[in-house]
């Protein structure tokens, strides 16, 4: 069974920083590009960073380049989220997805199809 | 970046309605648009790939239509347990983009 758990959400003042994980088990991980989508409160989905297989290829939202660095450690199964220089803006619900899909001829479809349960950031003073 | 948007964002409907739900590309996507369901307090699930392909073990009343800018999510009879928010998403281009969602409440 595919599971994806995530930990490491909190009270954090602006400014601050938080690390976020996220732990996979039930599927083999280094074959997959993974992903962190977030949800402000009462808002909608915001997709956020995504990882490559081997990690030698990553991908932000404009409003976190430079502040959020995503990485992911195969061996452990794992993958993370460092959050640096937090704003008010940075609230939300990050889960972190599996992002699967296949090609039909020169066409490759990509969607999230699992995702964890989601950690709980909230950036405040 | 692709915006995507969705009609209505809200909506009220009875046990056994045909719902539909549309959503428009900022610019042509082809057919790699996305949908999911999401109950409240809940992590999203996929329903729809690839515009409409459904995914294994979501009810066959679920179904998606569209290509280029233009697509729909139906649910041909709606059921208690499908009142949620439902999300379409495209997967052409980086950043992924989600729409802003359309709940679907009960009448």
């Amino acid at each position: 069974e595919v599971q994806l758990v995530e930990s490491g959400g909190g009270l954090v003042q602006p400014g601050g920083s938080l690390r976020l994980s996220c732990a996979a088990s039930g599927f083999t991980f280094s074959t997959y590009w993974m992903s962190w989508v977030r949800q402000a409160p009462g808002k909608g989905l915001e997709w956020v960073a995504n990882i490559k297989q081997d990690g030698s290829e990553k991908n932000y939202v404009d409003s976190v380049k430079g502040r959020f660095t995503i990485s992911r450690d195969n061996a452990k199964n794992s993958l993370y989220l460092q959050m640096n220089s937090l704003r008010a803006e940075d609230t939300a619900v990050y889960y972190c997805a599996r992002e699967n899909g296949y090609c039909s001829g020169p066409r490759c479809y990509f969607y999230f199809d699992f995702w964890g349960q989601g950690t709980l950031v909230t950036v405040s003073s | 970046d692709i915006q995507m948007t969705q009609s209505p964002s809200s909506l009220s409907a009875s046990v056994g309605d045909r719902v539909t739900i549309t959503c428009r590309a900022s610019r042509s996507i082809d057919s790699y648009v996305n949908w999911y369901q999401q109950k409240l307090g809940k992590a999203p699930k996929l329903l729809i790939s690839a515009a409409s392909s459904l995914q294994s073990g979501v009810p066959s009343r679920f179904s998606g239509s569209g290509s280029g800018t233009d697509f729909t999510l139906t649910i041909s009879s709606l059921q208690p347990e499908d009142f949620a928010t439902y999300y379409c998403q495209q997967s052409h281009i980086i950043p992924r983009t989600f729409g802003q969602g359309t709940k679907v409440e009960i009448k």
